[in-house]
């Protein structure tokens, strides 16, 4: 089983500023298959990217993922309000399909 | 537009089994693996179980393996998740999701296991 380990645990911005989430993996993920999600109280998931990289549909472009192998890291050019959220990195590359343990952004 | 809407959650005691279903629109479901990702209060996200288009292929969370059986309908455009031999630890809002890349999760039930 892959774990996937998010740093840091919480993360104090103020809005306009950059955040940078990371999330390693126990051993290589397969074909960069790696998503990141956001997910504010009593809501669904919703998706970031996937594939390490490739924004979902309607996401803002100020939403950037990079990184292969082991590291990942999720970029926030300029905060907005509404980002302050909890967010997830998760493996699809092999089963079983693991989630990190999340990396609350919250407003300083 | 896609739709998941889950259903069958509830209140059970421990040792009991419940099967929760999710009605899929919007999208040819035939094509998607789909998956079933639960969430205990206050906690993260858990991955469950995933099954692939056909129906033949499923994998499991360790924590659920033996217990927990996913399945699918095509015809009725519809996921499942039997529980049975229920705990208290699988207390949870439980998701039925699309496949990773297209982003569409369900709202969610919740599931209490509690004597």
């Amino acid at each position: 089983e892959i774990v996937l380990t998010q740093s840091p645990g919480t993360l104090s911005l103020s809005p306009g500023e950059r955040a940078t989430l990371s999330c390693r993996a126990s051993q290589s993920v397969s074909s960069s298959s790696l998503a990141w999600y956001q997910q504010t109280p009593g809501q669904a998931p919703r998706l970031l990217i996937y594939g390490a990289s490739s924004r979902a549909t309607g996401i803002p472009d100020r939403f950037s993922g990079s990184g292969s192998g082991t590291d990942f890291t999720l970029t926030i050019s300029r905060l907005e309000p509404e980002d302050f959220a909890v967010y997830y990195c998760q493996q699809y590359g092999s089963a079983p399909y693991t989630f990190g343990q999340g990396t609350k952004l919250e407003i300083k | 537009q896609v739709q998941l809407v889950e259903s069958g959650g509830g209140v059970v005691q421990p040792g009991t089994s419940l099967r929760l279903s999710c009605a899929a629109s919007g999208f040819t479901f035939s094509n998607y693996g789909m998956h079933w990702v639960r969430q205990a209060p206050g906690k993260g996200l858990e991955w469950v179980a995933a099954i692939w288009r056909d129906g033949n292929t499923k994998s499991y969370a360790d924590s659920v393996k033996g217990r927990f059986t996913i399945s699918r309908d095509n015809s009725k455009n519809t996921l499942y998740l039997q529980m049975n031999s229920l705990r208290a630890e699988d207390t949870a809002v439980y998701y039925c999701a699309s496949q990773v890349a297209t982003g569409d999760w369900g709202q969610g039930t919740l599931v209490t296991v509690s004597s």
